[in-house]
Order: C-alpha cells, then structure tokens, then sequence
C-alpha cells in the first residue's frame, strides 16, 4: 500500500517570504511524486513531478520540490511567496513499476499568503 | 493547450436519483481515471481505464455506480440511485503511455445531493 502525509492542514506566510509546504510519503518499490495546485472549483493543476535523478526539481511558477529518499520527503518550496499562490496544495505518490498508475494524493495543505 | 473537458460543472440532484457525468480526455491520452474528492480531502480513485478497458476498479461501490469507455475516448461515470454521502467533486484525469507519465485533470463535477 502506498500513502501520503501532509502534516499541516494550512501555512501562512507573508507576501514575498520563502515558503514550505510539506510531504512525505511511504510506497514500496520506486516512487514518483507530484505535486498539484487547486483553486476554488477547480480541477488540480500540475506543478512538478519527480522521476529520478536529480533531487531538485523546478516546476510552474517558481516553484521546486526536494527528493529526499531517506527522510522519504518531498517539500514544495518557492523563494517568494505571491498572494495569489493561495490556494490548496495536493502531494502525491505513484509507483513506476506497475501497471496501476492511478496516484494516491494526500489531505492537502492550504497555503495562505498575505499582502 | 490540450485539456480534459468535463461537463456539467455542477449538478444538484435528489436522493435516489440517477445521475451521469461525461469525460473527455486529451487527444491520444489511452488511459483514463475517474476520482472522487470529497470537501478537505484529496483525490480517490474510482476507476481505471486502459483505453476501453477497466484496469482498476476496485474502490468503485458497484452497487451503485457504474463507468465506461465504450470507443476507448470519452467516459461516463452514473450513479444510480444518488446518496447523500455522493456529494463531493468527481475528478477525471488522463494520461499519455508511460507509467510515470503526468496525469492531466478536467474542471470537475460538483455534485450536490439533497
């Protein structure tokens, strides 16, 4: 079985402030990880994905994620924080090597950025 | 861009009604999900599909619910009879022919039953 923790239901920081919002997760085999955004009534919009390689990865909009196999994380992170990155963040884990692809997401984190 | 389209966007119905909800996926996308995502939480799969089959349908309460993908393309997700526990946003994804591939989500459907 596979799974997803996002340990803080929100996260507030101050317009132009680095942010964090964290992940971690637990699935046999190899993993690859997503992270999405969703606005109100909205569907979920891709930011980044990790494969293999390197553990930093850039996604849409400024924001990166860190791969960390022994600590089984992988933070969002963005250096500067915008207002209207507000919205609701979903992590997710999917295993490569089997043919059932669909993602297991976690609760979600409700990133809150003040002017 | 390409996009997974969805309709309706909103649907308010009765206990014990029926009710459909239509998915088209990208252009040349083979695989097909079917989520639901009840308010605070994320995503839950319904159904897989690997062009007109089901691959994965396990959480899929099949008293109930049905799905399919007749020509491989476009789905269709019922619910027949609505319970109140089905309100929630049902999500359609679709993705390309690797596993790691991304997968791409539509707008939604929110359902509301009363």
């Amino acid at each position: 079985a596979q799974s997803v923790a996002q340990p803080e239901d929100q996260v507030n920081v101050a317009e132009g402030n680095p942010l964090t919002v964290k992940c971690t997760y637990s699935v046999s085999g190899n993993p690859y990880l997503f992270w999405y955004v969703q606005y109100p009534n909205r569907g979920l919009q891709f930011l980044l994905k990790y494969i293999t390689g390197d553990n930093l990865v850039k996604g849409s909009y400024g924001f990166e994620a860190e791969f960390n196999k022994s600590q089984t994380s992988f933070h969002l992170k963005k250096p500067s924080a915008l207002v209207s990155d507000s919205a609701l963040y979903f992590c997710a884990v999917g295993r490569k090597d089997t043919g059932r692809r669909a993602l297991t997401f976690g609760s979600g984190t409700r990133l809150q950025v003040q002017p | 861009e390409a996009e997974v389209a969805q309709s309706p966007r909103y649907k308010i119905t009765e206990k014990s009604q029926a009710v459909a909800f239509w998915c088209d996926p990208i252009s040349g996308h083979a695989t097909l999900y079917w989520y639901r995502q009840i308010l605070g939480q994320g995503p839950e799969l319904l159904v897989q599909f690997q062009d007109e089959s089901v691959v994965d349908d396990s959480q899929l309460p099949k008293d109930r619910f049905s799905a399919e993908r007749l020509k491989g393309v476009d789905s269709t997700l019922k619910i027949q009879p609505a319970e109140l526990g089905d309100s929630a946003m049902y999500l359609c994804a679709s993705t390309g022919g690797e596993a790691t591939d991304t997968q791409y989500f539509g707008p939604g459907t929110r359902l509301t039953v009363l």
